[in-house]
């Protein structure tokens, strides 16, 4: 089973509609992470948490707000979807301390399309 | 903004030949990370270099860092169709905070 785990995969919404994209993890990291791909742009950071208690804005977090409901669940809303976020959006995973503490494990990816 | 940007932005070559990716940066990082994306799919983590490294090498890749010219590269020896992919250098900008920027990848293709 995947580590990181995002729902749903694929979304069509339009626009004015609120959407929750969730992710789960269960590599029992602190800190998670949500970000955007857009063609031609890389990944840009939306919002991250460092635990069940912390959430901090990325580089882009206007239109978005997050929730951590556990240490193992993070997710992304959508107050009112636009179009200009559709977007492929990922969820990440990292550690504290430790060897690998830096690395992020990255979730499939959630394709969404605003109309 | 974002922090790296690689070059070139696509590469082509033929299996068996060696890949070489470069990336910019721009201000004084802790560590600088390379990714691997398949097609629509989610990141992989390929290798760590920190500041203070050189050289690293894992497998058929070698990354190299300078951080006189906030520069790194990553090589891909003895290229595979499998291989095939976009390759993203990240940093973490020295924040502490382990927030990583990306840079805009480069797609690379092997040709069977």
């Amino acid at each position: 089973d995947a580590d990181v785990t995002q729902t749903p995969r694929n979304r069509i919404t339009k626009t004015g509609k609120r959407i929750m994209l969730e992710c789960s993890q269960t590599k029992g990291h602190d800190r998670m992470y949500w970000y955007r791909q857009d063609p031609g742009l890389g990944l840009r950071l939306i919002y991250y948490s460092f635990d069940v208690k912390d959430i901090n804005k990325g580089e882009i977090s206007d239109g978005y707000s997050v929730s951590r409901q556990a240490q193992a669940k993070f997710s992304l809303s959508l107050e009112s979807a636009i179009p200009n976020q559709t977007a492929l959006y990922f969820c990440a995973t990292s550690g504290y301390g430790g060897r690998d503490s830096d690395t992020q494990y990255f979730g499939p990816g959630t394709r969404l399309t605003v109309l | 903004s974002q922090q790296g940007e690689e070059d070139p932005q696509a590469l082509s070559i033929q299996e068996g030949e060696n890949a070489t990716m470069n990336c910019s940066y721009k201000t004084s990082i802790n560590n600088l990370q390379w990714y691997r994306q398949n097609s629509g799919r989610g990141l992989v983590h390929l290798i760590l270099i920190r500041s203070n490294e050189r050289e690293k090498h894992s497998g058929r890749l070698r990354v190299t860092l300078d951080t006189s010219k906030k520069s790194s590269s990553l090589l891909i020896t003895a290229s595979r169709a499998a291989d095939t992919a976009s390759y993203f250098c990240a940093t973490d900008a020295e924040t502490g905070a382990n927030n990583l920027f990306f840079g805009t990848g480069t797609r690379l293709t092997v040709i069977p």
